[in-house]
């Protein structure tokens, strides 16, 4: 099946620092990719939603200069944290939807971040 | 604006003991209702696809049927691999963006 990587997987940082955060679709190309936060034992909640060589668009509630969003190509893209804080600590997921298959939504496996 | 509700929240199954788990969702314009599976610490995994009432999907224990209000997963004779949380998803008209509107997911045990 198709797949999509994040790294890191988890990642610790201080307070203040930014953190960069990768998601690649592995095997197929993907236009549109999406970004959600978990906290624990709550459902996933979209970000923003990130298209190949354009402007992401965020969800209402995200700050946009703080969660910069980056799809620079069809198999990467790239949400960075910046000035991070301690209630940004949580389980970050991209998904990516395949481009030739509209209707497949591919997950990856998460990044933990916890900021101290 | 989208709802999409899973019940009941947790559900504890002993071996064998079959159940269904329930997504009912409110959209304008259904374009696919989406089960994942997720299990502690990772990112969900794809299980059905079902885009119109009356369609039913089967893989291995598990079989996904739906209408035109709400979405149900039934679980055939469990066995504890089967633990983990089910996600029902919604993509619809109304989001432009195409994203996948989640419910907050049914928690399963099943106990030897």
């Amino acid at each position: 099946g198709a797949v999509v990587s994040q790294h890191p997987s988890w990642v610790i940082c201080k307070s203040g620092t930014s953190v960069k955060i990768e998601c690649r679709s592995l095997d197929f190309q993907a236009t549109t990719m999406f970004w959600y936060r978990q906290f624990p034992k709550q459902s996933l909640m979209l970000m923003a939603t990130s298209n190949e060589g354009s402007k992401a668009t965020y969800e209402q509630g995200v700050e946009k200069d703080k969660f910069l969003i980056n799809h620079a190509s069809l198999t990467l893209s790239t949400l960075t944290v910046t000035s991070a804080h301690p209630e940004d600590s949580s389980f970050y997921i991209c998904s990516a939807r395949n481009t030739l298959n509209s209707a497949s939504y591919y997950f990856g496996p998460g990044t933990r971040l916890t900021v101290t | 604006e989208d709802q999409v509700t899973q019940s009941p929240e947790a559900l504890r199954l002993q071996e064998g003991e079959s159940s269904s788990l329930n997504c009912s969702y409110t959209v304008s314009g259904l374009r696919g209702l989406f089960w994942y599976r997720q299990d502690p610490g990772k990112g969900p995994e794809f299980l059905f696809t079902l885009y119109s009432a009356g369609e039913e999907k089967e893989k291995e224990r598990l079989k996904a049927t739906l209408t035109k209000k709400e979405s149900f997963l039934h679980i055939t004779a469990p066995k504890p691999e089967d633990s983990a949380t089910y996600l029902c998803a919604v993509r619809s008209s109304s989001n432009s963006g195409y994203a996948l509107n989640f419910g907050k997911g049914t928690s399963l045990l099943v106990t030897p």
